[in-house]
Order: C-alpha cells, then sequence, then structure tokens
C-alpha cells in the first residue's frame, strides 16, 4: 500500500464550486503539506502543518483553506473554486528534523 | 531572496549516452539541496539529496550530483540514459532556518531517444 495516499485523484467541478482533497498517510510522519504544479511554474507551496495544532500558509495560500483532522490527514479545501486553480496537487509529508519530504501521487483538478 | 533555476526545460538525448541536467540557486547560506524524479502521471521520488560532506553524492536509479558551493550548483548526472529515466526531473533547495520548506525549480523535461 502507499504510504501517503490522494483522494479524489482526478476531479472535475464548476465555478465556485467547494471542493475538499484529501490526504492521508501511514508514514507516521508529523509534517504535512499542500502543493501546486502548473506547467513551467515547478511545484508552490500552498500550505504546510508541522502538528495537527501548528498550521502555516505556504506561497499561494489565497483562495484556499486546510483542516489537520489528524496527525495522518491534512485536507485541502477550495472554498469556491475559480478556473485559474485548476492544477495537479500534491501532498507531501516529512518527519521531524528530516529534510526529506516523501508525495502522494498527486490530484489533478479541472474547474470549468 | 531564495530561488533555484532550472535552465533547460526540455533536453532530449539517445538512449546509452550521458546525461547533465542543470540546477543552480541562490540562498543565504549552504542549503539543503534534492533532486526529485516525476514520472508521467506519478507523484515525485526523492533521487538523492545533500545535506554536507561529500559533495558529490549518490543516489538511486544509477544517478548523481555533484555541489558545487562556488557556482551555487548541484547538477544531477548520469553516464548511461535508459528509456525508463524519460520523466521531469526537479531540483529543489530546502530551507536550513528551521521551517523545512522546499523552494523547487521549474523542473526539467527528459526525453530519451531510442
Amino acid at each position: 500500500d502507499a504510504d501517503v495516499t490522494q483522494t479524489p485523484r482526478n476531479r472535475i467541478t464548476k465555478t465556485g464550486k467547494r471542493i475538499m482533497l484529501e490526504c492521508s498517510q501511514t508514514k507516521g510522519h508529523d509534517r504535512m503539506y499542500w502543493y501546486r504544479q502548473d506547467p513551467g511554474l515547478g511545484l508552490r507551496l500552498i500550505y504546510y502543518s508541522f502538528d495537527v495544532k501548528d498550521i502555516n500558509k505556504g506561497e499561494i495560500s489565497d483562495g484556499y483553506s486546510v483542516s489537520r483532522q489528524a496527525q495522518a490527514k491534512f485536507s485541502l479545501s477550495l472554498e469556491s473554486a475559480i478556473p485559474n486553480q485548476t492544477a495537479l496537487y500534491f501532498c507531501a509529508t516529512s518527519e521531524g528534523t528530516q529534510y526529506e519530504q516523501y508525495f502522494g501521487p498527486g490530484t489533478r483538478l479541472t474547474v470549468t | 531572496a531564495q530561488s533555484v533555476t532550472q535552465p533547460d526545460i526540455h533536453i532530449t538525448v539517445s538512449e546509452g549516452a550521458s546525461l547533465e541536467l542543470r540546477c543552480n540557486y541562490s540562498y543565504g547560506a549552504t542549503p539543503y539541496l534534492f533532486w526529485y524524479v516525476q514520472s508521467p502521471g506519478q507523484g515525485l521520488q526523492l533521487l538523492l539529496k545533500y545535506f554536507s560532506g561529500d559533495t558529490l553524492v549518490q543516489g538511486i536509479k544509477g544517478f548523481e550530483a555533484e555541489f558545487k558551493r562556488s557556482q551555487s550548483s548541484f547538477n544531477l548526472r548520469k553516464p548511461s540514459v535508459h528509456w525508463s529515466d524519460a520523466a521531469e526531473y526537479f531540483c529543489a533547495v530546502g530551507a536550513t532556518s528551521g521551517t523545512y520548506k522546499y523552494i523547487f525549480g521549474t523542473g526539467t523535461r527528459l526525453k530519451v531517444l531510442a
């Protein structure tokens, strides 16, 4: 089984809809991250969480919110989706003071 | 400001040829450096990392990278490319300030000719 899972893997939604992307991990890591990937822009950090009560904005948090329901679960919400939020979204985890991040398979989101 | 530059958007090599992917960074101190690979439809997989010590680091799948402080570079190399190496490669800098955040380059897409 994969250590970092993301659901759904693909989603098409309409402008203005609320959508939630979910991430679960079995690695036991305390840190979790949400990135978006756009062609030619690489990966950009949306939010990150060092533990359940410690959530921080990344470089592009506008229009997004997150919830860390448990150490193993970190959800990303788009309250009112817009077309320029069409992207590939990745969840990642890391352990304590270790710097290596481990990525999920991604969620491809299309907002029409 | 911290930044990572991957100057080559696309690279095409023949199978069996050598490969070098470039990565330059801007950071106030010696950063932590990473190379990740993203195969089509997949997440990112860590190839190798540099924290300190020997400036030539070995990774998985036969890849290596060399940290050159004087050039602010961390180029990825492989002596003989296989068709399965076709993928997108990302260089990343990890902040050493305790925030544990990454800054990613924009990626280099590798095409391998049979």
